[in-house]
């Protein structure tokens, strides 16, 4: 069982519908981060939690420590939200892996 | 300048060639990173520099050299690469070591898309 699970795996939205991403996970950490990556292939951080929730424009993150898990939201989705959206962790114990990652969500909304 | 920028986009090489990826940041971040992206996979690490030290290799074969000349940059330099070598490789940096708890941000570069032919 992989320590960072994501889903759903792949996800296609009409424009303006809300949209939820969630991650779940199975250690211990120390903050949750939410990635999105283009096609193109760049990395773009867009939350890191250890706690509770964060807005940014239309993105919104939250996170239950009790319940490990953590969920993204986009508000009014629109086409260039089209990405791969990616859940990585930091663990709490001394870890050489530094980040662990999801496999990603697939999103494409459609005009 | 909350930029990694990487170099080159794109490149093509024979197994025999010799080549070189550049990452350069002016962040002041001390921890910089390399990792591997195969097509719809999550990024795999390969190599953590701390203060310009090597503080983690993955177990990267040794056709794989990083090398830190100064704070602000990150070299990958290949050699004698096999076709199953050919992936977006990408480079991060954070303020500082992120482990044993510490958390930071990382922010990563558009990646260079290598071709072993």
């Amino acid at each position: 069982k992989n320590e960072v699970e994501q889903s759903p795996q792949n996800l296609t939205a009409q424009e303006g519908e809300f949209i939820t991403i969630n991650c779940s996970y199975s250690v211990g950490i120390s903050a949750l981060h939410w990635l999105q990556q283009h096609p193109g292939g760049g990395i773009v951080s867009l939350f890191m939690l250890s706690s509770g929730k964060k807005k940014h424009g239309r993105l919104i993150a939250t996170i239950n420590i009790q319940e490990k898990h953590s969920s993204l939201h986009i508000t009014a989705s629109h086409p260039r939200d089209s990405a791969v959206y990616i859940c990585a962790v930091s663990l709490s114990s001394g870890s050489a892996r530094q980040l662990t990652f999801g496999s990603g969500t697939q999103l494409t909304v459609l005009p | 300048d909350t930029e990694v920028t990487q170099t080159p986009k794109h490149l093509v090489m024979g197994m025999t060639n010799k080549k070189s990826l550049k990452c350069e940041q002016h962040m002041g971040h001390r921890a910089m990173y390399w990792y591997k992206q195969k097509a719809k996979k999550p990024p795999e690490l390969m190599f953590v520099y701390s203060y310009e030290k090597l503080s983690i290799n993955e177990s990267v074969p040794s056709r794989f050299s990083p090398e830190c000349p100064n704070s602000s940059l990150l070299n990958l330099h290949l050699h004698a690469l096999q076709p199953e070598d050919s992936a977006l490789y990408l480079c991060a940096s954070s303020q500082v070591l992120l482990a044993g708890g510490f958390t930071g941000e990382l922010f990563f570069g558009e990646g260079s898309r290598l071709t072993v032919l």
